[in-house]
Formats: structure tokens, sequence, C-alpha cells
């Protein structure tokens, strides 16, 4: 399996301000992702961190809310700005080796207040 | 759409106890299914991983199986233990797309 580590493990921030959330990989990844889990929901997938070239989001996730830079190939970086208490949520970093093995960071746990 | 549902949502056993959580999903085709644990505020970790071909797979007291006739996958939990308590979440891996179930929270009791 691989070593997923994200930064921080949790932070409470007030709203209107911006969080910059880190993601490190133990080893080069062909994919990384972003996903956001609300309180007593699901896996909701923001984007998907491209190397060299600007992320792809999901509809409903836009890049002036989430920037997200992947500048190699084991770093990735997802920022929360301008947060309202909405945004309250764990985000989870996630990487794909190869074709199916993916994995997910520890998750950082947000609250706006 | 591709759906994937979970039953029940939420389930309380008493420790020692066994369990069978539920998946039931639309997703064609797919790749691979996996069945994570989820602990409160923390990322998913992977228990058991199959492809569209299989019909079993076990990781220690955890087996899940695969019935692609009726289209459903269940996790069954031995011989709980008090760490089990989580939520269990089943996804689904079509051309590196997830597509995630609802999870199903378990809390074992004493």
């Amino acid at each position: 399996s691989a070593v997923i580590s994200q930064k921080p493990s949790r932070d409470i921030c007030q709203r209107g301000t911006s969080l910059t959330i880190q993601c490190q990989v133990d080893s080069q990844v062909t994919m990384m992702f972003w996903y956001r889990q609300q309180p007593g929901q699901s896996l909701t997938l923001i984007a998907t961190a491209n190397q060299g070239s600007e992320a792809t989001y999901e509809s409903g996730f836009v890049i002036d809310k989430f920037p997200i830079s992947r500048p190699n190939l084991t770093f990735s970086t997802l920022t929360v700005s301008n947060m309202s208490p909405e945004d309250s949520s764990i985000y989870l970093c996630s990487a794909l080796w190869g074709e199916s093995a993916q994995y997910f960071g520890p998750g950082t746990r947000l609250l706006v207040l | 759409k591709n759906q994937v549902e979970q039953s029940p949502q939420s389930l309380i056993i008493l420790e020692g106890k066994n369990c069978t959580l539920q998946c039931n999903y639309t997703v064609s085709p797919f790749s691979n299914l996996r069945w994570y644990k989820q602990d409160t505020g923390r990322g998913p970790v992977s228990l058991t991983i199959m492809t569209f071909s299989e019909n079993t797979k076990s990781n220690g007291r955890y087996t899940a199986t695969l019935d692609a006739d009726t289209k459903q996958s269940s996790l069954h939990i031995t011989a709980s233990q008090l760490s089990d308590s989580a939520s269990y979440i089943c996804v689904f891996n079509a051309g590196n797309m997830l597509t995630f179930g609802g999870g199903t929270r378990l809390m074992v009791k004493p």
C-alpha cells in the first residue's frame, strides 16, 4: 500500500479567510484527487489534480473557490477560499497507482466559524 | 445514472456477533469494487478489492461477496470487535471514476 499524508489534520478558521491543505504521497502516482465529505455524507469528488496543468473540476465546484496545484507527481494542494460555515467538512486527498489501486489520505477536518 | 445504495444506513450489534452489510448497485461496467472502513473524522481505508469477475474476497474477519446477477455486494464481519465501530463504504471503479455508496454506520457495543 501507499502512504498519503495531509496537513493540517484539522483547523478552525474564520469566515472569509482561506486555508491551503497539503497532500504528500510517498511515491509517484498517475492521478491525484480531492474529495469533500460533509457531516454524515458520503464522499464527493471536487476535482482531479493534473500534474503540470489546470485541475479538472466536477460540476458544482469552481477554480476560484477551490484552487488546486500539483507541481509534481507526489504533491498537491487544495485551497478553500473565502470560507463560509458551509465549507465545514472533511477534505480528503486520494491517489491512484496504476489502474485500480486508489488510496486515501487521513483527511483534513475543517470547521469554519 | 450510476447509483450505489447501501443498507442498512446504521446498525448496532453486540461485541462478538456477526453482521452483514449490503450494497446494491447499477454501475456497469466496472473494473473493481472496494469496501472501505472509515473511522470518524478519518480517511477511508481499503478492506477488500474485487474485480468484476470475482465472487468473494476475504481479509481476516472481513469477507466481501459480489453477485453480478443480482447486482449486490455484501461485507460480512465475523466476531465483531469494539474497534469495528466505523462507517463502511462500498466504492465502484469504472474507468477511474469512483461511485461511492452512502455508507453504513456500524456501532459495536460491549
